[in-house]
C-alpha cells in the first residue's frame, strides 16, 4: 500500500517570501500521479499543482512549483511571492496510474501541513 | 464549473441514529467518492462507487455503507452513529480513470454525541 507523510504540521512565512513544504511518499508502483491540494478556512478542497511520475520536468503554475525527486520519493511544494490568501491548510496526494484492484483513481494523502502567512 | 454538493455543511446526530449524508455532482462523473478527514490523519477513503450500482470498499470502511442508485448522487450511511465517527466528510467525484482530477464538495462536519 501506498503512504503519503508530510512531517511539517505547521509553517510560516512572511508576505511576499518563498516556502516550501516538504512531502515523501512511498510505493512499489513507477506509474502514478502526485498532487498538492489546499484547503482554505471556507473549507473548499481545490487543486494547486499536480506531476505525473513519467514526466521528469517539474510541474509549474504560476507562483506554486514542485520539486519532484522520483528517486528519494520527494515532492516539495514551493510557493513564491506569499501572499495573505495562501494561508490554508496544505494537503500532499498520490494517486496511481493502474485502474482496478484497490484503486479506481482513490487517492491517498499526507497528514497536512498548516500555512500561516504573516502580513 | 464543476459543482459537488453535500447536503449539510454541519451536522449534529445521537449516537445510535441512522446517519445519512448525500452528495451530488453535476459533471455527468463515473467516479464518486467519500472520505473522511481528521486532523493529524489527512483524508482517508472510506467508499468509492466507479458506476451507479457499484461501489468498493476504501481504507476505512468499517460502520459505514454507501448507495448510488443514480449517477449524479451518492451517499453514505452511517447505521448507528458512533462517537468515534464524529469528522469532517468530504464528496469527490471524478471522470472515469485515473488521469482525472477529483472535484470535492464543502464538506460536511458532521458531531455525534
Amino acid at each position: 500500500a501506498q503512504t503519503v507523510t508530510q512531517s511539517q504540521p505547521e509553517m510560516s512565512v512572511q508576505e511576499a517570501e518563498t516556502v516550501t513544504l516538504s512531502c515523501t511518499y512511498d510505493t512499489s508502483e513507477s506509474d502514478y500521479y502526485l498532487f498538492w491540494y489546499k484547503q482554505p478556512p471556507s473549507r473548499q478542497m481545490i487543486l494547486v499543482i499536480r506531476q505525473e511520475a513519467y514526466k521528469q520536468q517539474n510541474a509549474t503554475e504560476n507562483r506554486f512549483s514542485v520539486n519532484f525527486q522520483k528517486a528519494a520519493k520527494s515532492f516539495s511544494l514551493k510557493i513564491s511571492d506569499s501572499q495573505l490568501g495562501d494561508a490554508a491548510m496544505y494537503f500532499c496526494a498520490y494517486r496511481s496510474a493502474l485502474w482496478g484492484g484497490t484503486s479506481y483513481g482513490k487517492l491517498t494523502f499526507g497528514q497536512g501541513t498548516i500555512l500561516t502567512v504573516h502580513p | 464549473d464543476v459543482k459537488v454538493t453535500q447536503s449539510s455543511r454541519y451536522l449534529v446526530k445521537r449516537t445510535g441514529e441512522k446517519v445519512f449524508l448525500e452528495c451530488v455532482q453535476d459533471m455527468d462523473h463515473e467516479n464518486m467518492f467519500w472520505y473522511r478527514q481528521d486532523p493529524g490523519l489527512g483524508l482517508r477513503l472510506i467508499y468509492f462507487s466507479y458506476d451507479v450500482k457499484m461501489k468498493e470498499k476504501g481504507d476505512i470502511p468499517e460502520g459505514y455503507s454507501v448507495s448510488r442508485e443514480k449517477k449524479e448522487r451518492f451517499s453514505l450511511i452511517l447505521e448507528s452513529a458512533s462517537t468515534n465517527q464524529t469528522s469532517m466528510y468530504l464528496c469527490a467525484s471524478s471522470f472515469g480513470g485515473t488521469a482525472y482530477e477529483q472535484y470535492f464538495g464543502p464538506g460536511t462536519r458532521l458531531t455525534v454525541t
